[in-house]
C-alpha cells in the first residue's frame, strides 16, 4: 500500500507570493490534517478534513487554507506568504474508526522556503 | 480546551539503562493518546496508541506506555535504551472526531 505522499517536497517563495501542497493520503483514508513544524514551535496544528469538509481548525490566519477533494486528495494554500511562514508542513492521513480517529500516517513533508 | 504537555526538551540516558519521556493531557472525555518518533531527516513514525482497554499499551521498537486516567498522562518507556532509539518523539492527543494535537517534543539522546 503506497503511503501519503506530498508534492512538492520544496519550496522556495518569496513575500507576499502564495502557495499550494498538495497531499495524497493512503487509499481508503478519509480524514486528512495539516500541521506546520517548526524548530521553535513544535508541531502546530493547521486544520483536518473529513470526506471535503473541514472538521477541526487550528489558531492560524486566514492566509491558511484548505480543500479536499473526492478522493480525499487534500490541498492546503498560504497567500501572502510572511517570512515567518517558512516551516516544514507536514500531511498526515488516517482511518476513522467507531467515531474516533485512529493513529495518523504522515507524509514527507514540504519544506517551503520563504525570502 | 484540549492540550498536550511533554515537560522536558531533552531526556539524556546511557545505553542499557530504562528511559521515560514524559507526556501529560487535558482533554474533554475519552482521550486518545498517541506516541510518534521523528529520526533525523526522516518522517514521523507511529509508534503505539491508547484508545481503549489495557492501561499498558506496548508498541514499535520495545517501547511501551501506560495510560494513567488519574494522574492525565501517557509517560513512553523502555526497559533498555539503543544508541538507534535517539530521535525526536512525540505524545499526541484527540477525543471523540476532535483534533489530533501534539505536544511540543522531546529529544533523547543515548550515549553509548
Amino acid at each position: 500500500k503506497a503511503g501519503v505522499t506530498q508534492t512538492p517536497r520544496y519550496l522556495i517563495k518569496t513575500r507576499g507570493q502564495q502557495v499550494t501542497l498538495s497531499c495524497s493520503p493512503i487509499s481508503g483514508h478519509r480524514s486528512v490534517s495539516w500541521y506546520q513544524q517548526t524548530p521553535g514551535q513544535g508541531l502546530q496544528f493547521l486544520f483536518e478534513y473529513f470526506s471535503e469538509t473541514q472538521r477541526n481548525k487550528g489558531n492560524f490566519p486566514g492566509r491558511f487554507s484548505g480543500r479536499q477533494f473526492s478522493n480525499s486528495r487534500s490541498e492546503m494554500n498560504v497567500s501572502t506568504l510572511e517570512l515567518g511562514d517558512s516551516a516544514l508542513y507536514l500531511c498526515a492521513s488516517s482511518l476513522e474508526l467507531a467515531g474516533h480517529t485512529e493513529e495518523q500516517f504522515f507524509g514527507p513533508g514540504t519544506r517551503l522556503t520563504v525570502l | 480546551a484540549q492540550s498536550v504537555a511533554q515537560p522536558e526538551d531533552q531526556v539524556n540516558v546511557a545505553e542499557g539503562n530504562p528511559l521515560t519521556v514524559k507526556c501529560t493531557y487535558s482533554v474533554s472525555g475519552n482521550p486518545y493518546l498517541f506516541w510518534y518518533v521523528q529520526y533525523p531527516n526522516r518522517g514521523l513514525q507511529f509508534l503505539l496508541k491508547y484508545i481503549t482497554g489495557d492501561n499498558l499499551v506496548k508498541g514499535s521498537y520495545g517501547f511501551e506506555a501506560e495510560f494513567n486516567k488519574s494522574q492525565t498522562s501517557f509517560h513512553l518507556k523502555k526497559p533498555s535504551a539503543l544508541v538507534s532509539d535517539s530521535a525526536l518523539y512525540f505524545c499526541a492527543v484527540g477525543s471523540s472526531a476532535s483534533k489530533i494535537i501534539f505536544g511540543s517534543g522531546t529529544r533523547l539522546s543515548i550515549r553509548p
